[in-house]
């Protein structure tokens, strides 16, 4: 069975704060790696689509990096700010076939 | 339109009872994803089709669940004699092209419930 695990399962964080959470997945058989970021009563939306060891991607106050030998990804925010708030998913896409398996999400809550 | 479209937003039925749930995906965009949410966990991969090809059907939890596309475009997941652990939010995304590279767009979902 397949494992993709995210971490923190939730984190509160004052405004302005920085913060990073890991999505961790097999070493073995990496094809690619999406973010999604999912906010309460709305549709997930993409936020990164990784693929090469060593990628770093951003999107305005959010980056993320890939290391595929060890089995993981973070997502970092700089200078949270309270419409950061949201659920981050990571799902895993294997080279044999594993669609998207997702990670629980670690859910965030930006206080003012 | 603009985005993907999913209807109804919101169905509540009898255990027993067949639904259908439609996805209108982005214009143009050949890859169609159905996921879903039960309450407490994580999304899950359903059905994904792309082009003309033969769907990928591995995610299907049962075979009381089947999904078309016609057309190309517009898909239908369709859970027959439904039960109670079907109740979950569904989702349908699309993407532009073939292969997991591409960047899926997510409609709203719709929210089953069985009674």
């Amino acid at each position: 069975i397949l494992n993709v695990e995210q971490s923190p399962q939730s984190l509160h964080v004052q405004e302005g704060d920085s913060t990073n959470f890991t999505c961790s997945f097999p070493s073995s058989n990496f094809y690619a790696l999406h973010w999604y970021r999912w906010e309460t009563a709305k549709s997930p939306e993409a936020l990164f689509v990784m693929t090469l060891n060593g990628d770093e991607k951003k999107k305005g106050r959010i980056s993320a990096t890939l290391n595929t030998k060890e089995g993981y990804s973070y997502l970092y925010i700089k200078g949270s700010q309270p419409e950061d708030s949201a659920t981050y998913l990571c799902a895993f896409i294997g080279n044999y076939g594993q669609n998207f398996v997702f990670g629980p999400g670690t859910r965030l809550s930006v206080l003012p | 339109g603009a985005g993907v479209s999913q209807s109804p937003s919101n169905k509540v039925t009898e255990k027993g009872k067949d639904v259908e749930l439609r996805c209108d995906p982005i214009s143009g965009h050949t890859a169609l994803y159905w996921y879903r949410q039960s309450l407490g966990q994580g999304l899950e991969f359903l059905i994904y089709f792309q082009g003309n090809s033969a769907p990928d059907k591995s995610g299907l939890p049962s075979d009381r669940f089947s999904a078309e596309r016609t057309g190309g475009s517009v898909s239908t997941l369709t859970i027959q004699r439904t039960q109670q652990e079907d109740s979950a939010v569904y989702l349908c995304a699309s993407s532009l092209g073939a292969g997991y590279w591409d960047i899926q767009y997510f409609g709203a979902g719709t929210r089953l419930s069985v009674l």
